[in-house]
């Protein structure tokens, strides 16, 4: 079974600062992780996908996040915030067998000018 | 570039209602899903499907139904609809297959945002 918990549901950073978002997952198998934002009123859009090749996943619009086994951690940065990366985020964990993924409870991410 | 849509991205309905939420994906990937969002419960799962004609209950199936009669069409039904069914629903797809990795990754659709009234 696995399981996400994002720690912090309202994380706000000023324009231009670092943003961490914060993963830890729990799987009994090798995960698949992944990061998806959604914008108001608008479906998940896929940020950056960990599948074992690389430890540092660069994603999309300047995300990036660090597989870390031994912390079963896969928080989210990104150097300096922008106005336009005020979303939620979501966290998710797939592994094995399991065809569904497992989704944190979010974090919405606002940006103060 | 994979597409999922959503019949609507807004409905209305009255309470007693049956409601049809039908969802398409493009790139002829096995697996559907079906969430609902609401404030501070993320995304919930409602139902799934692994191929056609087969379903299994998420984790929240009371009160709807689904249909997945071709590949690329799953549909979520509300019987009779309550307010209390009023949120986002979100339809996804994935691919069993990892030729690109990310092996189960789900692309979303746009939502639809139902109110019962």
């Amino acid at each position: 079974a696995q399981s996400v918990t994002q720690l912090g549901s309202h994380v706000s950073v000023s324009e231009g600062a670092l943003v961490l978002l914060r993963c830890n997952y729990s799987s009994s198998v090798p995960p698949y992780l992944f990061w998806y934002v959604q914008y108001p009123n608008q479906g998940l859009q896929l940020l950056l996908k960990y599948t074992s090749a690389a430890t540092l996943v660069k994603g999309i619009n300047g995300f990036e996040a660090e597989f870390k086994k031994s912390e079963t951690s896969f928080h989210l940065t990104k150097p300096s915030a922008h106005m336009s990366d005020a979303a939620e985020y979501f966290c998710a964990v797939s592994g094995g067998s399991a065809r569904q993924l497992t989704f944190g409870s979010g974090t919405q991410l606002t940006v103060l000018p | 570039d994979v597409k999922v849509t959503q019949s609507s991205r807004y409905l209305v309905k009255r309470t007693g209602e049956k409601v049809f939420l039908e969802c398409v994906q493009d790139m002829d990937h096995e697996n559907m899903f079906w969430y609902r969002q609401d404030p501070g419960l993320g995304l919930r799962l409602i139902y799934f499907s692994y191929d056609v004609k087969m379903k299994e209950k998420g984790d929240i199936p009371e009160g709807y139904s689904v249909s997945r009669e071709k590949k690329e069409r799953f549909s979520l039904i509300l019987e009779s609809a309550s307010t209390n069914q009023t949120s986002m629903y979100l339809c996804a797809s994935s691919s069993t297959l990892s030729l690109a990795g990310g092996r189960y990754e789900q692309f979303f659709g746009p939502g639809t945002r139902l109110t019962v009234l």
